[in-house]
């Protein structure tokens, strides 16, 4: 299946701080999803990305699709304590059954100092 | 309307036992998907289940077994249960058609003594 690195593994800032977390493959994508998984809690959908260059916001997110389809970017203005939590790529595969699969990446783990 | 609910919430387990884990997909979905999560780590798929059969498998041995009942839940079984398989253990649910968004579950923590 495809892979995904993503980076940094691990970010402390400050409230009110931006900070930007990136998801890189060496494959063309065909489309990238985007989770946030709270300290004890599981994984909610934040996003689908699917055309080239595509940048999507929501209220402090930034979501943005590579121009190549190749890399993906979710950015955050201003933290608040509220944004602490991982945050995972998720590359979607169709698979030769017809069905589909997410392959995640290793996530990006965001502290926030208030 | 209910989410994704697993159970049990926790469960602690001996290396060489078995453990059922259980599954019920949010209202109006009908495939579930397993995932095993370890500490510090994204989300492992193990394996995709519709119209009660295995649609795909990530890679897991045969020890990692499933099934979907009728009314779309599902179970996750491992047999002979090593240390490594402590983790935490995520049922997702998605619609049909629609962009694959995934509803996961709270989880089941697994940990193996």
């Amino acid at each position: 299946g495809q892979q995904v690195m993503q980076i940094p593994q691990y970010q402390h800032v400050q409230e009110g701080e931006d900070f930007t977390t990136y998801c890189n493959s060496s494959t063309t994508l065909s489309n990238i999803q985007w989770y946030k998984q709270r300290p004890g809690g599981h994984p909610v959908f934040l996003i689908q990305l699917v055309k080239s260059g595509e940048v999507k916001k929501q209220k402090r997110l930034t979501f943005q699709f590579g121009e190549a389809k190749k890399n993906s970017s979710l950015h955050i203005t201003a933290t608040q304590t509220t944004d602490v939590g991982t945050y995972f790529c998720a590359v979607l595969t169709y698979l030769d059954t017809g069905r589909r699969a997410l392959t995640f990446g290793s996530g990006t783990r965001l502290q926030v100092q208030p | 309307d209910a989410g994704v609910t697993q159970s049990p919430t926790h469960l602690i387990k001996t290396r060489g036992q078995q453990v059922t884990l259980r599954c019920s997909p949010k209202s109006g979905h009908d495939t579930v998907s397993w995932y095993q999560q370890a500490l510090g780590q994204g989300p492992q798929f193990i394996f995709q289940y519709y119209e009660e059969e295995e649609r795909q498998r990530g890679n897991f041995p045969d020890r990692f077994s499933g099934h979907q009942f009728p009314n779309y839940s599902s179970e996750l079984n491992v047999n002979a249960l090593l240390l490594g398989d402590s983790a935490l253990y995520l049922c997702a649910s998605s619609r049909p058609g629609g962009i694959y968004e995934q509803y996961f579950g709270p989880g089941t923590r697994l940990t193996v003594t």
